[in-house]
């Protein structure tokens, strides 16, 4: 079992509809959890973290963990077509002092 | 506030060469992680350094290797080159942990 698992995608949208993207960690252990995007040829850029069950809202996204379940979503509301990217969930093992990414899930929004 | 430079941008080696990747992180974060990605596997982790101490590597073999300098400038070395070595080697550089800032990369090219 991969550590952080994510569906590849990819997960096609139209303009101003929501997208949610999700994933799921198999680590107990793990404190923090974050949500980059990648735009093709370019790096990881963070855009959200959260460390608490629950909703955390920035802008138009919004991350939800829920650590019993093990899971980690990102929902991106009134996507715009600048929003098609991969985005890669990721994993913070405190004591471990790594951070550990999922493969991705690719999203295109179709204006 | 300058971002995370690494260097060279672009390098092709043959098999059974070696290769060092410099990477100079945001000032004042004294961790720097190194990761390989590739499109089959993602991104991989490689090693983290802190105060020029590395405190985890991951599941790659030993011609893998890295050190971090007092100024927090980090290098990595891979010897005896195969063409699976083929990549975009990434670092990033953190004050807080999991919030990672990338460089740009380094893409090695193994022929």
């Amino acid at each position: 079992q991969k550590e952080v698992e994510q569906n590849s995608g990819p997960l096609s949208v139209p303009e101003g509809a929501i997208a949610s993207l999700n994933c799921t960690y198999s680590d107990r252990g793990s404190q923090s959890f974050f949500w980059y995007r990648q735009y093709s040829g370019k790096s990881p850029e963070l855009i959200m973290f959260i460390y608490s069950n629950g909703d955390k809202e920035d802008g138009r996204f919004t991350a939800q963990l829920n650590k019993a379940s093990q899971y980690v979503s990102l929902l991106i509301r009134d996507s715009q077509p600048s929003d098609s990217a991969t985005y890669l969930c990721a994993v913070h093992l405190t004591g471990g002092f790594k951070t550990i990414f999922g493969a991705g899930t690719r999203l295109f929004v179709k204006a | 506030k300058a971002g995370v430079t690494q260097t060279p941008r672009y390098l092709i080696k043959t098999r059974g060469q070696q290769v060092t990747l410099s990477c100079s992180p945001i000032s004042g974060h004294r961790s720097v992680s190194w990761y390989q990605q590739t499109p089959g596997q993602g991104l991989q982790f490689l090693f983290e350094y802190f105060s020029e101490t590395q405190r985890n590597k991951g599941n790659f073999p030993g011609r893998f290797s890295g050190r971090q300098f007092s100024n927090s400038r980090s290098e990595m070395n891979v010897s005896t080159l195969e063409l699976g070595d083929s990549a975009l080697y990434l670092c990033a550089s953190s004050l807080n942990p999991g919030e990672l800032f990338f460089g740009e990369g380094s893409r090695l090219t193994v022929l």
